[in-house]
């Protein structure tokens, strides 16, 4: 299957500062990407839908103002946790969409564990 | 609205047993269902892709089936091994075409030896 990668694969960072995390496609061109986040003992919960060239789309209760998603291009999106707080500490996980029009796969990045202390 | 239900949350079992993983989904009008193991504290695995014209994916000891009709997917694993110890997650599309994947709950595995 096609590669994502996410970086960095750990951070920790005191309350109140902002953290960067990228996604990128390593083996083709994502027009979509999402981002997911995952709490301890928890499942996925789809944050945010990222659509290279145009706003990204939030799921319901998710501040988009504390979650920036850029998709700059077809193969970089980006989610910054500004003003980090401990309750955001979680695992934030990415993937990059891939669709023949006919077949459709996510391919998922191994993840970004985030602490905020 | 897509939501997804996997059970049992948790299993545990002698090594060697087949044992099934059930999924259940309420938007039947999907695309595809895909099944994935997670180690703890890691990120995801993908095992099983089923499009909606198979009815079943076949990958080693791992069998994953398809049927839309009444909403339900299994995952078996025949001749389960300690390795296989983690946690399983269902997804299926999200309702609508908008490529989102709706995640179950997972079951957590534990094989004994």
């Amino acid at each position: 299957g096609a590669v994502v990668s996410q970086h960095p694969s750990w951070v920790i960072c005191k309350s109140g500062t902002s953290v960067k995390i990228e996604c990128r496609s390593l083996d083709f061109q994502a027009t979509t990407m999402f981002w997911y986040r995952q709490f301890p003992k928890q499942s996925l919960m789809l944050m945010a839908t990222s659509n290279e060239g145009s706003k990204a789309t939030y799921e319901q209760g998710v501040e988009k103002d504390k979650f920036l998603i850029n998709h700059a291009s077809l193969t970089l999106s980006t989610l910054t946790v500004t003003s980090a707080h401990p309750e955001d500490s979680s695992f934030y996980i990415c993937s990059a969409y891939w669709t023949s029009g006919i077949y459709n796969e996510q391919f998922f990045g191994p993840g970004t564990r985030l602490t905020v202390l | 609205k897509q939501e997804v239900t996997q059970i049992p949350a948790a299993l545990s079992v002698p090594e060697g047993e087949n044992l099934v993983l059930n999924c259940s989904f309420t938007d039947s009008a999907i695309y595809n269902l895909q099944w994935f193991r997670q180690d703890p504290g890691k990120g995801l695995t993908s095992l099983l892709l089923i499009q909606s014209s198979q009815r079943e994916q076949t990958s080693g000891r791992l069998n994953a089936s398809l049927d839309k009709s009444s909403g339900r997917s299994t995952l078996y694993i025949a001749a389960s091994q300690p390795g296989d110890s983690a946690t399983y997650l269902c997804a299926a599309p999200g309702s609508g075409n908008t490529g989102k994947l709706i995640f179950g709950q997972g079951t957590t595995l534990q094989v004994k030896p």
